[in-house]
């Protein structure tokens, strides 16, 4: 049972323009959000994150949105730089179970120059 | 250590036979988590060890996986009489007590393909 789906799993965007991914959970006990960056042979590396008490964070050129009412969060990375190609992964984590973070199946990102 | 560390970053063995994984967590670090992730997967939690209380395996899949750890050190994930649906990134992670706002500290890996 996926509670935390990413429906795209790759996007192409050419470098400067925005990329935007996204990312939909089914559990509404989902209060906390990260996402994830992964570069191959490498582990997933901490990207930024969302609590539920908001609904947008930002982070340099990374903002994630997140709509509760819609179950949906999204990553926007302006502007997009070669060095972003990678598989971003969101994760969430209910509260009453925090640290078993549940996580989507990952989008690849290819920036083209 | 300086970052989570597992060996061996790739292992192929064949169908049937026992594997065992090790994880060196960071040190200090009192949370010891594996996932895996399967081709075309999100990451599936296994097991989750705090401390010196009872680890939470709840996401293991079969009573073929197990995972140990001593104390607040390294750990070993032991796959028995391996089955091709095994075959899988094997993360660990660890993190000082509970995730703080920036989850965990994932290791590199490693990659089970059996044949």
């Amino acid at each position: 049972d996926q509670q935390v789906k990413q429906n795209s799993p790759s996007l192409s965007v050419q470098e400067g323009r925005i990329s935007i991914l996204n990312c939909d959970y089914t559990n509404s006990m989902f209060d906390y959000f990260l996402w994830y960056k992964k570069y191959p042979a490498e582990g997933p590396t901490f990207l930024i994150s969302i609590s539920s008490i908001k609904d947008k964070n930002e982070d340099g050129r990374f903002t994630v949105f997140l709509n509760k009412s819609a179950k949906h969060l999204s990553l926007h990375i302006v502007p997009s730089q070669p060095g972003d190609s990678a598989v971003y992964f969101c994760a969430a984590s209910p509260t009453d179970s925090w640290g078993k973070f549940q996580f989507g199946a990952g989008t690849q990102v290819v920036v083209t120059p | 250590g300086a970052g989570v560390s597992q060996s061996p970053s790739n292992k192929v063995t064949e169908k049937g036979k026992d594997v065992e994984l090790r994880c060196d967590p960071i040190s200090g670090h009192t949370a010891l988590y594996w996932y895996r992730q399967r081709l075309g997967q999100g990451l599936e939690f296994l097991i989750y060890f705090q401390g010196n209380s009872a680890p939470d395996k709840s996401g293991l899949p079969s009573d073929r996986f197990s995972a140990e750890r001593t104390g607040e050190s390294v750990s070993t994930l032991t796959i028995q009489r391996t089955q091709q649906e095994d075959s899988a990134v094997y993360l660990c992670a660890s993190s000082l007590g509970l995730p703080g706002p920036y989850g965990y500290t994932f290791g590199s890996g490693t990659r089970l393909t059996v044949v």
